[in-house]
């Protein structure tokens, strides 16, 4: 069964510094997401992206946050500056269809950020 | 604004025993209710969903309610065994046609034997 996959699945890095969250949807999928969860607490939406373009974002997603799907296979989240606040496991997911008929949101496992 | 609450925050069950777990909205345009269900260290699995059409769904052990004029929707378990004890999230669609979900606090299930 095809699955949405997300590498790392754990990231250290040191405050200030860029990282890239890696993630490859299902293949036929349309929409692209990234979520985040902090420890003990709920998921929360960051940012959904269709046809090359963000469509939706949240307040958490500022100007230190981008995405991009470089290669039409996989989908990055980038954080330009980490702060220790974005210490929290970011989920990818994909949806066949996107809004409208709002399908099913496949998750993958996460990446677990730590900011020291 | 757009917001999911859910309740209880911990629920204890025995084997056999059904569980419920409750959430309610606050948009009124959403009309995608998806429950996953999370395990330690992993992603959400979805579990079960319903749209705003219909009022009741069931899948095996496991239905969802949906109250539309009251923003309510509830998950049921029955027949509850160890192996369902996990983190369940409800979750609503947001207003804007992007698919964005919008989800509850959580409610970690414990089954005892």
């Amino acid at each position: 069964e095809p699955e949405v996959t997300q590498t790392p699945s754990h990231q250290v890095t040191q405050m200030g510094q860029e990282v890239i969250l890696r993630c490859v949807p299902i293949s036929n999928h349309l929409y692209f997401y990234w979520y985040r969860q902090i420890l003990g607490q709920k998921v929360e939406f960051l940012v959904s992206f269709y046809n090359n373009e963000i469509s939706e974002k949240s307040e958490i997603f500022d100007d230190q946050f981008s995405v991009e799907r470089p290669d039409g296979s996989n989908f990055t989240l980038k954080i330009r500056s980490t702060k220790l606040e974005d210490s929290a496991m970011y989920f990818c997911a994909s949806n066949p269809r996107g809004g409208g008929t709002t399908d099913t949101q496949y998750f993958g496992p996460g990446t677990r950020l730590t900011v020291l | 604004g757009e917001n999911v609450e859910q309740h209880p925050s911990t629920l204890s069950v025995q084997e056999g025993d059904s569980a419920v777990i409750k959430c309610t909205y606050s948009d009124s345009a959403s009309n995608y209710f998806p429950w996953y269900k999370q395990e330690l260290g992993k992603g959400p699995q979805l579990i079960i969903d319903i749209r705003s059409n219909v009022g009741e769904k069931k899948d095996q052990r496991i239905a969802v309610t949906l109250n539309k004029t009251a923003k309510h929707f509830s998950l049921h378990i029955t027949e509850t065994q160890p192996e369902d004890s996990a983190v369940y999230f409800c979750a609503a669609s947001g207003p804007r046609d992007t698919g964005k979900l919008i989800f509850g606090q959580g409610t970690t299930l414990q089954v005892k034997p």
